[in-house]
């Protein structure tokens, strides 16, 4: 089982620019949230999906919007980024109806975005 | 408003001495409280909760609700300890509210 896989590991992209993000759920969790991680501060909550509708959303404009399909695969795009968009950004997956099962969450390892 | 206050942003010890991290929140709830431990170049993952009130790889954590604190505690760091250390609260939504982090370091 590889876990939660995030592709791009690493990506550099031009201020105005637009990025997508992709993240693969651990087998079995139909649910995936997406958190930012800027340098030297925690995860921040961006949104959550399950059955491809967004189901939370944090404190994030939108232009950081998000998709689920149907193998409950998920993306993040970020339109006109900005330099403070440069984050790690960070997939978990779970499962929907056992969220109250904290060892059910598993984060991806990340893509480190930096907008240059 | 809820909010996880780590103050501090690097704690260094000598291995074999007592570890504190510590940890603030602010939530008009009951929340469920939970530590996250990153080491080197691996992912974020859960070392203790506490609800079920026990010791992971030596480590404790208390939640004082009169003093809304779930401080980490462990009574002799091992090198092996060294890693990012980050407090996260949960309301519910479900959704994770982490600190900003406290980096162990234990030293030889």
């Amino acid at each position: 089982d590889a876990g939660v896989t995030q592709s791009p590991t690493h990506l550099i992209k031009t201020r105005g620019q637009q990025v997508t993000l992709r993240c693969s759920p651990k087998s079995g969790h139909d649910t995936v949230s997406w958190y930012q991680q800027a340098l030297g501060q925690g995860p921040q909550f961006i949104f959550q999906y399950y059955e491809e509708e967004e189901r939370q959303r944090g404190n994030f404009p939108d232009r950081f919007s998000g998709h689920q399909f149907p193998n409950y695969s998920s993306e993040l795009n970020v339109n006109a980024l900005l330099l403070g968009d440069s984050a790690l950004y960070l997939c978990a997956s779970s499962l929907w109806h056992l969220q109250g099962n904290i060892y059910g969450y598993t984060f991806g390892s990340g893509t480190r975005l930096t907008v240059v | 408003a809820q909010r996880v206050t780590q103050p501090e942003k690097l704690l260094s010890v000598f291995k074999g001495a007592p570890v504190e991290l510590k940890c603030n929140y602010s939530y008009s709830g009951s929340p469920e409280l939970f530590w996250y431990v990153q080491y080197s170049r691996q992912r974020l993952q859960l070392l203790l909760r506490h609800i079920s009130r026990e010791s992971i790889k030596g480590f404790t954590a208390d939640l004082n609700k009169g003093e809304t604190s779930f401080h980490l505690k462990k009574p002799f760091a091992q090198e092996e300890d060294s890693a990012m250390y980050y407090c996260a609260l949960r309301g519910s939504s479900y959704k994770l509210i982490f600190g900003s982090g406290t980096r162990l370091l234990v030293r030889p």
